[in-house]
């Protein structure tokens, strides 16, 4: 069975530092791969995605992820982050074939002091 | 824009009691699914639908059922509430094939007393 570990809980940065959020996977195939962003009280917003092609994947507010198959991981960048990417964060990984069911990690926790 | 709507975001039910919630979207997809959100444990799949009056469990079916009469409502069914499922639940909705993604709604807080 397909699997997603995302090993920090909580991060905590300066704004205007960089961000690095980690995810792993576990999956027989090359996997599609999503970030999520979930505001206190709202649902999740797709922050990027990657099928296939080039590994290096841009998505809104400015944040990056990386695809490393010699790793199993898909990390979320931002170079810069601002007081509004204060959320919670998901990797989310889904079959190539079939139904289109998402397997999410348990989520971390970003918290931007000033 | 994509919508996905809940019929509430915040319910408080009895022990006991059937629960209903409402999931409509408007893009006509072929895929919805009913997720739970804990702290701590991420988003679990319930249920998903991939056509009207198709549905398969999902990671922790137990204690729900689901219904799809039209391709653009999917409701989850508690058939007798208990704490235990006081959560966080999302309702997301897909196209059927590759490259696609997931939309989700804002999210139902149930509370069960």
């Amino acid at each position: 069975a397909q699997s997603v570990t995302q090993p920090d809980i909580h991060i905590t940065v300066s704004e205007g530092a960089s961000l690095e959020l980690r995810c792993n996977y576990s999956y027989g195939a090359t996997p599609y791969l999503f970030w999520y962003v979930q505001s206190p009280g709202q649902g999740l917003q797709l922050l990027l995605k990657y099928f296939s092609g080039d590994t290096l994947v841009q998505g809104i507010k400015g944040f990056e992820a990386e695809f490393k198959r010699s790793q199993s991981s898909f990390n979320l960048r931002k170079p810069s982050v601002h007081w509004s990417d204060a959320a919670e964060y998901f990797c989310a990984v889904g079959f190539h074939f079939g139904n289109e069911k998402l397997t999410f990690g348990t989520g971390t926790r970003l918290t931007i002091i000033p | 824009d994509v919508k996905v709507t809940q019929s509430s975001r915040y319910l408080v039910k009895r022990t006991g009691e059937k629960v209903f919630l409402e999931c409509v979207q408007d893009m006509d997809h072929e895929n919805m699914f009913w997720y739970r959100q804990d702290p701590g444990l991420g988003l679990r799949l319930i249920y998903f639908s991939y056509d009207v009056k198709m549905k398969e469990k999902g990671d922790i079916p137990e204690g729900y059922s689901v219904s799809r009469e039209k391709k653009e409502r999917f409701s989850l069914i508690l058939e007798s509430a208990s704490t235990n499922q006081t959560s966080m639940y999302l309702c997301a909705s897909s196209f059927s094939g590759l490259n696609t993604e997931a939309f989700f709604g804002q999210g139902t807080r149930l509370t069960v007393v």
